[in-house]
């Protein structure tokens, strides 16, 4: 079965460091693959995806991800780490079709000053 | 949160009562989706609508129903049949998927804020 594992529950950064949020996927077919953050009580909200094309995807506000296809990884990253960037993070890939997407478990970003 | 809109923010129900969460989205996606959220999991998905008057079932279909009746609107109702209602549930829409391999073949989904449903 697809799935995707983001290995870390919470990860924590201090202000101004870089950050790398971890995430892997089942190898099956073409892994479409996206983050997303959601803040307290909130929907998601995009922040970038990878289809094909280039390794290196960026996204908003300053995140990029990269995509691994021999360690079977898409970790997200951010040169710079701010206080608002505190919040949960979710990498999903595509599943049986391109309307199902699989959900990793989300991982809590804290960005201590 | 787009232009996608539920309500209420917060549910109570008592136990046996259906209730009925709103989904309405103002950027004239063909393709809707419910998802529930609990805690230390991913989402999960209840069931998606590819255009009107059509709608498949997810992962987690039992205990729900839905309908789509307008391209706007997709509700969602929690039955009593659903032994375990209370979560956080989640909305969102998109463009209808192409069948090719390219950027456009998927594109991201954008959500509303939520409803958190609490069953007393």
């Amino acid at each position: 079965a697809q799935s995707v594992a983001q290995p870390e529950d919470q990860v924590n950064v201090a202000e101004g460091n870089p950050l790398t949020v971890k995430c892997t996927y089942s190898v099956s077919g073409n892994p479409y693959l996206f983050w997303y953050v959601q803040y307290p009580n909130r929907g998601l909200q995009f922040l970038l995806k990878y289809i094909t094309g280039d390794n290196l995807v960026k996204g908003s506000y300053g995140f990029e991800a990269e995509f691994n296809k021999s360690q079977t990884s898409f970790h997200l990253k951010k040169p710079s780490a701010l206080v608002s960037d505190s919040a949960l993070y979710f990498c999903a890939r595509r599943g049986d079709s391109n309307y199902q997407l699989i959900w990793g478990a989300g991982t809590k970003l804290i960005i201590k000053p | 949160d787009g232009g996608i809109t539920q309500s209420p923010k917060y549910l109570f129900r008592k136990e046996g009562q259906n209730v009925t969460l709103s989904c309405e989205q103002n950027l004239n996606h063909d393709a809707m989706y419910w998802y529930r959220q609990d805690p230390g999991q991913g989402l999960r998905l209840i069931y998606y609508s590819q255009i009107v008057n059509d709608f498949q079932k997810g992962d987690i279909a039992e205990g729900y129903s839905v309908s789509r009746e307008k391209k706007e609107s997709f509700p969602l109702t929690v039955t009593s049949a659903q032994k375990n209602p209370t979560a956080f549930y989640l909305c969102a829409s998109s463009t209808r998927p192409t069948s090719g391999r390219d950027q456009r073949a998927y594109n991201e989904q954008f959500f509303g804020p939520g409803t958190r449903l609490t069953v007393l």
